[in-house]
């Protein structure tokens, strides 16, 4: 069975201090890894994909990275309106995807 | 571009009465649907998914039931509603490949009283 665990479960900032995000998985024929973010009362928005281990993609203050076991959010210098919940989710040979629990990131002005 | 439209946004029933959500896609042919439900403080739990008209694949044994009557539209629904039930309900297309991203409706909020 496939599993997502992300940690920490909730990450207070203050806005400017850099920090990361953490998803570790364990997949049979990891297809792609995802992260998305999700405001309150919204549907997740899709943010990256990553395919292969050494892979990064970057968006404003997003960075993604992926290893064989993981992946990182980085988030540097963060603003309040990175204040949100992200989720990673991997998808299988099947193509099936398996969510983590995610993380509420709250950044303090 | 694509979109998709997801309503009613907030419900509120009684139990023991019936469900219909409905989901369409605007923009592509032939996705990927799928519904989800979401508790709070949990992550996204599957519960149906479909690759085309009449194609339906459950996860989860309940008492929801899903159909697609048209090729970009989606309907959850339920006879009848247990307290359970309860949760965020969202809705997600995908094209194409294995591997590409699924992307989300802005869900629906559904409160069983």
């Amino acid at each position: 069975e496939d599993q997502v665990t992300q940690s920490p479960e909730a990450l207070r900032l203050q806005e400017g201090e850099s920090s990361s995000l953490n998803c570790s998985y364990t997949v049979s024929g990891l297809r792609g890894l995802f992260w998305y973010r999700q405001d309150p009362g919204k549907g997740p928005e899709f943010l990256f994909t990553l395919y292969s281990a050494g892979e990064e993609k970057e968006k404003e203050r997003l960075k993604a990275t992926l290893t064989k076991k993981e992946s990182f959010l980085h988030i540097t210098a963060p603003k309040p309106e990175d204040s949100a919940t992200y989720l990673c989710a991997v998808i299988n040979a099947g193509n099936m995807l398996t969510f983590g629990g995610g993380t509420r990131l709250m950044v303090k002005p | 571009s694509q979109t998709i439209h997801q309503w009613p946004a907030t419900l509120v029933q009684p139990v023991g009465s019936p469900l219909s959500l409905e989901c369409t896609v605007e923009g592509t042919s032939n996705p990927n649907l799928y519904w989800y439900r979401q508790a709070a403080g949990r992550g996204l739990q599957l519960l149906f998914y479909s690759v085309g008209i009449g194609q339906i694949s459950s996860e989860v044994p309940q008492n929801l039931s899903a159909s697609r009557p048209q090729d970009r539209q989606f309907i959850l629904s339920s006879k009848k509603l247990l307290l359970s039930d309860s949760g965020f309900y969202l809705c997600a297309w995908s094209v194409g490949r294995e591997g590409r991203p699924q992307h989300f409706g802005d869900g629906t909020r559904l409160s069983i009283l």
